[in-house]
């Protein structure tokens, strides 16, 4: 079944820790993203990348960073220069041109 | 700039009542409009979308139409189940960077 994997769907980290988060896609799709989820906030864009080896930063970049080395692989790291990293972070993929963008289950990152 | 506004939930309705959940946009050009559905503790899923001035989205009973002269893609139902209880999002694109621009969400509740 072709579709969007994260991992892990909970994620700990420590003050001053940098974590990374998986997204895996096997739908060959070019466009890839990440979202961040905050209660009442709705979704926010960090990162895109429409290319291999070439990305763009989103709304809320700051304290984040990512790599596009192989299609169907979007890593995010979070920093520890993300001061507030509590959320729930969603990974999605679309076929340039295509406006449907299709999302994996999601990733909870909590802080110890 | 290009935004989408909806009604704030949570929304709590009993089975079988008529669902309405308003959107309204704002945008410089021609979007597409959407709404995504995100059931407890998943990704989001695209429930309907619409791509030009009259369109109606439909699926899984739902329905929305694309309404230029009030800007707005207002979600129905005429028969909720507790099935349908999730968050919903409205979004639009424009189709620059294949960015998609999403609403804060509507918790929606149903009682049996």
């Amino acid at each position: 079944d072709g579709g969007i994997t994260q991992s892990p769907k909970y994620l700990f980290r420590k003050e001053g820790q940098n974590v990374t988060l998986s997204c895996e896609q096997n739908l060959n799709h070019d466009a890839m993203y990440w979202y961040r989820q905050d209660p009442g906030q709705g979704l926010r864009l960090i990162y895109y990348s429409q290319i291999v080896n070439d990305f763009q930063k989103g709304d809320i970049a700051e304290g984040y960073s990512v790599s596009r080395e192989k299609k169907e692989s979007f890593p995010l790291t979070v920093t520890s220069a993300q001061k507030n990293p509590t959320a729930f972070y969603l990974c999605a993929s679309t076929q340039r041109g295509s406006e449907t963008q299709y999302f994996g289950p999601g990733t909870r990152l909590l802080v110890l | 700039g290009d935004s989408v506004t909806q009604m704030e939930g949570p929304v709590t309705l009993s089975e079988e009542a008529f669902l309405t959940i308003n959107c309204t946009y704002t945008a410089t050009g021609y979007p597409s409009l959407f709404w995504y559905v995100q059931y407890p503790g998943e990704g989001l899923q695209l429930l309907l979308k619409a791509t030009k001035a009259d369109d109606k989205g439909s699926n899984k009973g739902f329905e929305a139409t694309y309404r230029k002269e009030t800007t707005s893609f207002h979600l129905e139902k005429g028969s909720v189940q507790v099935s349908d209880s999730a968050v919903y999002f409205c979004a639009l694109t424009l189709n620059r960077d294949d960015k998609i621009i999403f609403g804060k969400g509507t918790r929606l509740h149903i009682l049996p």
